[in-house]
């Protein structure tokens, strides 16, 4: 059975920073993308990043380049990810998913079969 | 903001039918990137319905159906039922943009 659950989520001060992860099993993490999507209160989903199976390949959206950095670790089947300089618009849940792709290219989202149920980042001082 | 464009809400009886669109461009659905789509209930996290235009995973009822057209895409419930209340998003690829893209999400009320 597949299993995503992510942890790290929390209350944060603006301009802090934050890591989320993600343990993932039940499936080769290493074959898999794996992408971080967010949902703000009352809001709809954004895409944020994306990482290909053996982590070659990354992609950020615009609203977050520069300030987040999506990584995994093979060896322990979990992916995190890093967001800095944190504002009140990055309040949100933040959910893991497993990406359908198996291969690595640069496109590295094609769509998420698989979905943790989410941690609550919540930013304000 | 989205690229895709989803009308905000869509209502009807038990037993008719609705029908969800999603409006792209010619650098995701346009480009030929394939539509997903996903249900979410509040407070949970959203579950796969509908893959490469028309596919529904294993255990998604048959009264869900999807298809693409151009820049777009409908998601399609023939029978709507109590428990389809849900909110509804659509997803691609932009090559343009270089990411994964959501539509603005539907809320479907069952009257």
């Amino acid at each position: 059975e597949v299993q995503l659950v992510e942890s790290g989520g929390g209350l944060a001060q603006p301009g802090g920073s934050l890591r989320l992860s993600c343990e993932t099993s039940g499936f080769p993490f290493e074959t898999y993308a794996m992408s971080w999507v967010r949902q703000a209160p009352g809001k709809g989903l954004e895409w944020l990043s994306g990482i290909s199976g053996n982590g070659g390949y990354i992609s950020y959206a615009a609203s977050v380049k520069g300030r987040c950095t999506i990584s995994r670790d093979t060896a322990k089947n979990t992916l995190h990810l890093e967001i800095n300089d944190l504002r009140a618009e990055d309040t949100a849940v933040y959910f893991c998913t497993k990406d359908r792709l198996a291969a690595n290219v640069k496109v590295v989202v094609y769509y998420f079969d698989y979905w943790g149920r989410g941690t609550l980042v919540t930013v304000s001082s | 903001q989205s690229v895709l464009t989803q009308p905000p809400s869509v209502s009807g009886a038990p037993g008719q039918r609705v029908t969800i669109s999603c409006t792209g461009s010619g650098s995701n659905i346009g480009a030929g990137f394939d539509v997903h789509w996903y249900q979410q209930f509040p407070g949970t996290a959203p579950k796969l319905l509908i893959y490469d235009n028309i596919y529904r995973p294993p255990g998604v009822p048959g009264r869900f159906s999807g298809s693409k057209s151009g820049t777009s895409a409908s998601l399609a419930i023939t029978g709507l039922q109590a428990e389809d209340e849900a909110d509804y998003y659509c997803q691609s690829f932009d090559n343009r943009l270089n990411e994964g893209v959501f539509g603005t999400g539907t809320k479907v009320t069952v009257l």
